[in-house]
């Protein structure tokens, strides 16, 4: 079961304007939700995080929105640069499914974003 | 660079063989997570150790297994090798009240 859906595989987006990457859930356990940018051959890094009773968090450019009733996340990328292509996960903390400190995250499949010069 | 190393980068297999896959957690980080991630897919929980104990599983069964040090130092196991384990495996390590931070992987190929 996806219990974290990414539906668009890829995104293209012009320099200077908004990237926005939409992500689903289906797990209303879920009570922490994070992005990460992935490079190629390189691991996956933290980008921003949102706790589930906000609805909004914002650093820099970078701000993601939470619809806790439509179950849907979305991270907002504003002026868009070359430098953020690449491959975006959204990832959820189910506190419910042990571990410690974030747990076990379910992962998105990933969002290719390409900003084109 | 988050300070996660992961040994080998690379590696190729064959069917029914056994591998050990290695992760140096980052500095006074006491829990390691290990995903797996298949191609066009994202990361999937495979365990997580914290203080030399498994705490946390994800679907995956029995032939993946894992340690971990008292450095916190951690490896991945995995016995029986199937074509389908071919992946990136991912090595993340956590303090308290901290994310967790990602290894750059290894790339598994089971021929």
């Amino acid at each position: 079961d996806q219990q974290v859906k990414q539906n668009s595989p890829s995104l293209s987006v012009q320099e200077g304007r908004i990237s926005i990457l939409n992500c689903d859930y289906t797990n209303s356990m879920f009570d922490y939700f994070l992005w990460y940018k992935k490079y190629p051959a390189e691991g996956p890094t933290f980008l921003i995080s949102i706790s589930s009773i906000k609805d909004k968090n914002e650093d820099g450019r970078f701000t993601v929105f939470l619809n806790k009733s439509a179950k849907h996340l979305s991270l907002h990328i504003v002026p868009s640069q070359p430098g953020d292509s690449a491959v975006y996960f959204c990832a959820a903390r189910d506190p419910n499914a042990g571990g410690t400190s974030y747990g076990k995250l379910t992962f998105g499949q990933g969002t290719i974003l390409t900003v084109h010069p | 660079e988050t300070g996660v190393t992961q040994s080998p980068t690379h590696l190729i297999k064959t069917r029914g063989q056994q591998v050990t896959l290695r992760c140096s957690s980052q500095s006074g980080h006491n829990t390691v997570s290990w995903y797996q991630q298949a191609l066009g897919q994202g990361p999937q929980f495979i365990f997580q150790y914290y203080r030399e104990e498994e705490n946390g599983r994800g679907n995956f069964p029995p032939r993946f297994s894992g340690l971990q040090f008292p450095n916190y130092s951690s490896e991945l196991n995995v016995n029986a090798l199937e074509l389908d384990d071919s992946a990136l495996y991912l090595c993340a390590s956590s303090g308290k009240g901290e994310g967790q931070y990602f290894g750059a992987g290894t790339r598994l190929s089971v021929l």
